[in-house]
């Protein structure tokens, strides 16, 4: 089953502007982790924001995280094409649990020139 | 530092057939996690090894197995192949455990079985 679940499914926008997408997960965990994945680079992590955190920075990325609500969001400021990817949450069940790390399907964000 | 390797890259296997997949962390790195991908269910867990431990274990048969050896290597192998095993398989390595730490992706080794 999957723990995170990725809004939108598909986002598109053009070069320079920012680009916002969201997780939000089912159960208590102990951090939340973002991967973006495109043909020529293949998976790789971005930031990871333990579950006493709020927020993060990274660059161009700041990740947001609300227990609460067990959500996150992933903003990525003056969008280039090459950030043209998939971009999937990841969050691991607090105290562990038969899951292991679960992904969610995904964001699938085009960046048009 | 080299990145995490999978080998092989392609394989084309027959239904009831079996098959073994490698990879080698990076160095140092003590867990290595595996994800199947496919377009309709995404990236599922599969299992995790840290120390040659099985830490975790995901919602897949037991034709699904794994270990990891004394150098962190670690193998998978998939039994009596059925043609919904056609996927991405992507192993991971990562310091410290996978949900804790940042995880280092391989390449993955692109499975289709006929």
């Amino acid at each position: 089953s999957q723990q995170g679940e990725e809004d939108p499914q598909a986002l598109s926008i053009q070069e320079g502007e920012n680009a916002t997408m969201n997780c939000s997960y089912k159960t208590s965990i102990n951090n939340l982790q973002w991967y973006r994945q495109n043909s020529g680079r293949g998976l790789v992590h971005l930031i990871l924001i333990r579950s006493n955190e709020r927020e993060k920075h990274s660059g161009r990325l700041r990740v947001t995280l609300d227990t609460s609500k067990k959500s996150s969001s992933l903003l990525i400021t003056a969008s280039r094409a090459a950030d043209t990817a998939s971009y999937f949450c990841a969050t691991e069940v607090l105290r562990g649990g038969a899951d292991g790390l679960t992904f969610g399907k995904g964001t699938h964000l085009i960046i048009q020139p | 530092k080299a990145g995490v390797t999978q080998t092989p890259r392609y394989l084309i296997k027959t239904r009831g057939q079996q098959v073994t997949l490698s990879c080698s962390p990076i160095s140092g790195h003590r867990s290595v996690s595996w994800y199947q991908q496919t377009p309709g269910q995404g990236l599922q867990f599969l299992f995790e090894y840290f120390s040659e431990t099985q830490r975790n274990k995901g919602n897949f048969p037991g034709r699904f197995s794994g270990r990891q050896f004394s150098n962190s290597r670690s193998e998978m192998n998939v039994s009596t192949l059925e043609l919904g095993d056609s996927a991405l398989y992507l192993c991971a390595s990562s310091l410290g455990l996978a949900g804790m730490d940042e995880q280092f992706f391989g390449p993955g080794t692109r499975l289709t079985v006929l």
